[in-house]
């Protein structure tokens, strides 16, 4: 059973750095094609990705925020984090961290079979 | 990178079909065959309903089909139901390790 929770602050101040912890079970990220992405999602808007990070530790980044980005794993400790620098309210969203693999063999495939139920991060002063 | 467009809502009859449009580029949607839709209800964690343009995971109803042509990729749901209307999302690979989401539509049944 695949499970994602996510975990970090829910309030941060602008101009801080946000990070997330993804604790995942009944997976590993050492398994060939899995990959851990993370969604964000602002209070009554789109879904919008923001990073992935995949079983042979290759990134990816959303374009528009590569700049304050960073993802890394921890694979003995079953575990994703992201750190996301300068944050300003319109960075207030619901964060998810998601499990891609399995029901698609390829790699590049936006498959996230398994989704953490989010946290609400608020940026505010 | 913009999101895919999607219309921001589609609307169908019950037991009816409704087709959801997501566009892109020949560098996201057009130029692989992996494009995901999600169905997400109110307040809830959104869950796969197609994968790799028209493949569907195990526990999806067949009622729900994809497809795509040139830059377009679409969701067709067969036999509306009024549990269809929620928000349904796009997603594809955009090369060099991205991803790129669709702005979302919102489904009304009539």
């Amino acid at each position: 059973q695949i499970t994602l929770t996510e975990s970090g602050p829910t309030l941060v101040k602008p101009t801080e750095t946000l990070t997330l912890t993804c604790t995942f079970s009944g997976f590993s990220l050492s398994t060939g094609g899995v990959g851990v992405g993370w969604i964000r999602q602002p209070p009554g808007k789109a879904l919008e990705w923001l990073a992935i990070v995949y079983w042979d530790n290759d990134k990816g980044y959303s374009p528009s925020l590569q700049s304050r980005l960073t993802i890394t794993k921890d694979t003995p400790k079953n575990q994703v984090v992201l750190t996301m620098t300068n944050m300003d309210s319109v960075d207030t969203a619901t964060y998810f961290c998601a499990h891609r693999g399995g029901t698609s063999g390829s790699w590049q495939s936006p498959t996230f079979d398994y989704w953490g139920q989010g946290i609400l991060v608020t940026v505010s002063s | 990178q913009s999101a895919l467009t999607q219309p921001r809502s589609v609307s169908g009859s019950l037991g009816q079909s409704v087709t959801i449009s997501c566009t892109g580029t020949n560098s996201d949607v057009g130029g692989y065959d992996y494009v995901s839709w999600y169905q997400q209800h109110p307040g809830k964690v959104p869950q796969l309903l197609i994968y790799d343009v028209n493949k569907r995971p195990s526990g999806v109803p067949a009622r729900f089909s994809g497809s795509k042509f040139g830059n377009t990729a679409s969701l067709t749901i067969s036999g509306l139901q009024a549990e269809d209307e929620v928000d349904y999302y796009c997603c594809s690979y955009a090369g060099r390790f991205t991803l790129i989401f669709g702005g979302g539509t919102r489904l009304t049944v009539l």
